[in-house]
Order: structure tokens, then sequence, then C-alpha cells
């Protein structure tokens, strides 16, 4: 089993709708979790930090389930900007190296 | 002004030759990373320093071999290139070692023909 694993999409969304994937990871220790973003032939960019108690910033939100193992990104009202692959981001138990999933790849549509 | 600089953007070079990608942040970061991003879109971690001192060694063919200079700089040195060594290379760099952002820089395209 890979350690961090998502849906590679890609995902077609009509402009406006929402759209909600899960990543899950492997490492019951891992520590800090986070959401990049990576627009095509682009560095990947930090979108945000996954809390323990569920964070949302704007039109993101983002939720951890530790029992579960998988944490999950919300986009509501999406934007043709928010066409992107999207990196699920785990740090192991000591929280120094992050481990990155395949990305699932979004595809906002008029 | 640019966080995370890489130098070449872009490097073709043929088997066997050696090449240098360069890295440089101006973040005051303790910590920065190399990366390898595949064609199928993985991203791997291969190395990190923090404070110019080597923490995180993944298992890399030892035909690569970080160099930090300062805390500011991480270069990367690859010997004896071979067609699998073609990918995108980011540096990236970040506060600390534990939970932090990691700021990436655009990337090294290397293709090795």
């Amino acid at each position: 089993r890979k350690e961090v694993e998502q849906d590679p999409g890609p995902f077609n969304v009509p402009e406006g709708a929402t759209v909600a994937f899960n990543c899950t990871y492997s490492n019951s220790a891992s520590q800090s979790f986070f959401w990049y973003r990576q627009d095509c032939r682009k560095e990947p960019k930090l979108l945000m930090s996954v809390y323990s108690s569920g964070n949302e910033d704007g039109r993101f939100t983002a939720q951890l389930n530790r029992a579960s193992q998988y944490i999950s990104l919300l986009i509501r009202d999406s934007k043709l900007s928010d066409s992107a692959t999207y990196l699920c981001v785990v740090t192991g138990a000591a929280g120094n190296k992050l481990t990155f999933g395949g990305g699932t790849r979004v595809l906002v549509k008029p | 002004d640019t966080a995370v600089s890489q130098t070449p953007k872009y490097l073709v070079t043929q088997m066997g030759n050696d090449k240098s990608i360069k890295c440089e942040q101006n973040l005051g970061h303790d910590t920065m990373y190399w990366y390898k991003q595949d064609s199928k879109k993985f991203l791997k971690i291969m190395f990190s320093y923090n404070n110019k001192e080597l923490i995180i060694n993944e298992t890399v063919p030892n035909r690569f071999s970080p160099k930090s200079p300062d805390k500011a700089h991480l270069n990367l040195h690859i010997n004896s290139l071979e067609l699998g060594d073609s990918a995108v290379y980011f540096c990236a760099s970040s506060l600390g070692t534990s939970g932090y952002e990691q700021y990436f820089g655009p990337g090294t395209r290397l293709t090795v023909t």
C-alpha cells in the first residue's frame, strides 16, 4: 500500500458546482497534513494546512479523519481558476519529511 | 523578489554527462530540500539539509550528490546521467524541519538523451 493515495481523477466539475475528494494515508503516526496545489508545469504551492478540527479558507474546506486515516478537500462554487492538480501531503511521525500523494486533477468547465 | 530560485530552468544533456543544478532561497529559512517529479507526476523527496547539515537522504543513487555551501544554497550534482534521470527537479525550503510549509522553486526540467 502506498504511503499516501489519491484518486488521480480527473474530476470534471461544472463552474459553480461543489467538488470533494479524499486522500488516504498509511502511517497512523503522521503528524501534519496539508493540501498543495500544482498548476500545469509549475511548482507546488501550499493551499492550506489541515487541522484536527477541520478548517475552512474561503471556498475551501479541509477535514481530517484520524480514525479512518484520510483527509478531504471540498471546493465550493468552483471557479475556472480552480483547475489544477491537488496534492495531499502528509508528514511522518517526526514531522520532518513530507510525503506527497500522486495528486487529484480537477478540471472546472464553463 | 524570487523566494526560491533554481538554475537552469531547462537542461538537455546526453547520457554519461555530469551536470549541476543550483538553488538559492532568500527567505532566511534553515531547511532546504531536493525533490524529483517523474513523468507520472509523483513528487519524491531526495535530500534535505538543515543549516548545511544533511538530515534526509532517501534511497537515491550515489551519482546524486547534494552540497550546501551555506543555509541559503543547496546544489545538486549528478554524475554519469542516465535516461531514467529525466524528470523535473524541485528545490524547496522551509523555516524548520518539522511540519512547516515548504516553498518550492520553479523546477529544473532535465532531459537526458
